[in-house]
């Protein structure tokens, strides 16, 4: 079975500074990796993903994802953080094909002016 | 091209009734998957529907159930509702589940 852990529920930044989110997933299979994001009251917002094409992935709003096999991570990044990126992220495994996407427990970033 | 769109976006039911929600997915998605968010249990996977078939199921009690139709429209009914599944449920549709699913917005149920 596939799954994902994200290292800490709670994280924060000063703006400016960098942003990191941890992420490891389990699976028996290449996997499909996926970053989401939530802003209060609306649903997930896909932010980057990873379908082997690449191991460095870029995604929206400035957000960028390594996959790193040999460490089973796909840590989500961005160079500097805004106001506007205080939002909970998460983490989403999927073998592909027919199989569901499984979603780690979030991490809400706090972005501290 | 227009998101998924799911309604009611709140509702707010006594203890026992039943309840039915909707989703429209983006279209050409055939794949529709529901979620339920609460703080507690984060999002859990309810299930999946695609070209009408349920492919997925979670982990829920019987009272919890959802069909799809031709349109790739889906619905799901929660019967005999607890206090206890007041909570965000999700819709996201998929033509390709490696290319990640599309959200809508929720319907955030409240049962009194």
């Amino acid at each position: 079975a596939q799954s994902v852990t994200q290292l800490g529920s709670h994280v924060s930044v000063s703006e400016g500074a960098l942003v990191l989110l941890r992420c490891n997933y389990s699976s028996s299979v290449p996997p499909y990796l996926f970053w989401y994001v939530q802003y209060p009251n609306q649903g997930l917002q896909l932010l980057l993903k990873y379908t082997s094409a690449a191991t460095l992935v870029k995604g929206i709003n400035g957000f960028e994802a390594e996959f790193k096999k040999s460490e089973t991570s796909f840590h989500l990044t961005k160079p500097s953080a805004h106001m506007s990126d205080a939002a909970e992220y998460f983490c989403a495994v999927s073998r592909g094909g027919y199989q569901k996407v499984t979603f780690g427990t979030g991490t809400k970033l706090q972005v501290i002016p | 091209k227009a998101g998924v769109t799911q309604t009611p976006r709140y509702l707010i039911k006594t203890r026992g009734q039943q309840v039915t929600l909707s989703c429209s997915p983006i279209s050409g998605h055939r794949s529709v998957s529901w979620y339920q968010q609460t703080p507690g249990q984060g999002l859990q996977f309810l299930f999946e529907y695609f070209s009408e078939t349920q492919r997925n199921k979670g982990n829920f009690p019987g009272r919890f159930s959802g069909r799809q139709f031709s349109n790739s429209r889906s619905e799901m009914n929660v019967s005999t509702l607890e206090l206890g599944d007041s909570a965000l449920y999700l819709c996201a549709s998929s033509g390709d589940r490696t290319y990640g699913y599309t959200f809508g917005s929720g319907t955030r149920l409240t049962v009194v």
